[in-house]
């Protein structure tokens, strides 16, 4: 079974650009979050999809956005790119979604903003 | 809410020794627990859990985990290191009472296993 795949792998963008990201989860897997990675701030959780609609959201400003298609993908998308946007962006997927599920993650998108 | 604490940014252990890595956490309900593993470069693994039942749960590796409800800890271990385990290792919680919330993070213990 092919795992979690995301793209692009590396992005390179310049301040007040936007980018989306895409995550392929595993067949069969409905739920998807995303999650972004820094150095100072650990792994913080940004939403949650399942089933296309999105069921949790984290903590941040309206220029983060997602949506989940019918086949599970998902893309998140950050509008008005900034300096602070750089991190490696994670995705997840698992089959419901349930509290006692573990996920299972791709590799990342590093995205770098200069 | 849901919290979890790794209280070592950094674990060196020498090869062959036993290493642990701690994490404790905080939920208003029962806990879900999970240990992931994240080697350079690349998304996390997952590598246990602990749902319900036995308090010491054996994941992929080697490793093993040990649920204490009373100290709210659930310390990763594994009775003899290898090189290969140098890595940053997340804890992660999840309140079983609370439905759907997000699985909450801790900032990860970096571990260094010394040849």
């Amino acid at each position: 079974k092919a795992g979690v795949t995301q793209t692009p792998r590396y992005l390179i963008k310049t301040r007040g650009q936007q980018v989306t990201l895409s995550c392929s989860p595993i067949s069969g897997h409905r739920s998807v979050s995303w999650y972004q990675q820094t150095p100072g701030q650990g792994l913080q959780f940004l939403f949650e999809y399942f089933s296309e609609t999105q069921r949790n959201k984290g903590n941040f400003p309206g220029r983060f956005s997602g949506r989940q298609f019918s086949n599970s993908r998902s893309e998140m998308n950050v509008s008005t790119l900034e300096l602070g946007d750089s991190a490696l962006y994670l995705c997840a997927s698992s089959l419901a979604g349930g509290s006692h599920n573990e996920q299972f993650f791709g590799p990342g998108t590093r995205l770098t903003v200069l | 809410a849901q919290s979890v604490a790794q209280p070592e940014d950094q674990v060196n252990v020498a090869e062959g020794n036993p290493l642990t890595v701690k994490c404790t956490y905080s939920v208003s309900g029962n806990p879900y627990l999970f240990w992931y593993v994240q080697y350079p470069n690349r998304g996390l693994q997952f590598l246990l859990k602990y749902i319900t039942g036995d308090n010491l749960v054996k994941g992929s590796y080697g490793f093993e985990a040990e649920f204490n409800k009373s100290q709210t800890s659930f310390h990763l271990k594994k009775p003899s290191a290898l090189v290969s385990d140098s890595a940053l290792y997340f804890c992660a919680v999840r309140d079983f009472n609370s439905g759907n919330t997000p699985l909450v993070f801790g900032k990860g213990t970096r571990l260094s296993v010394i040849a």
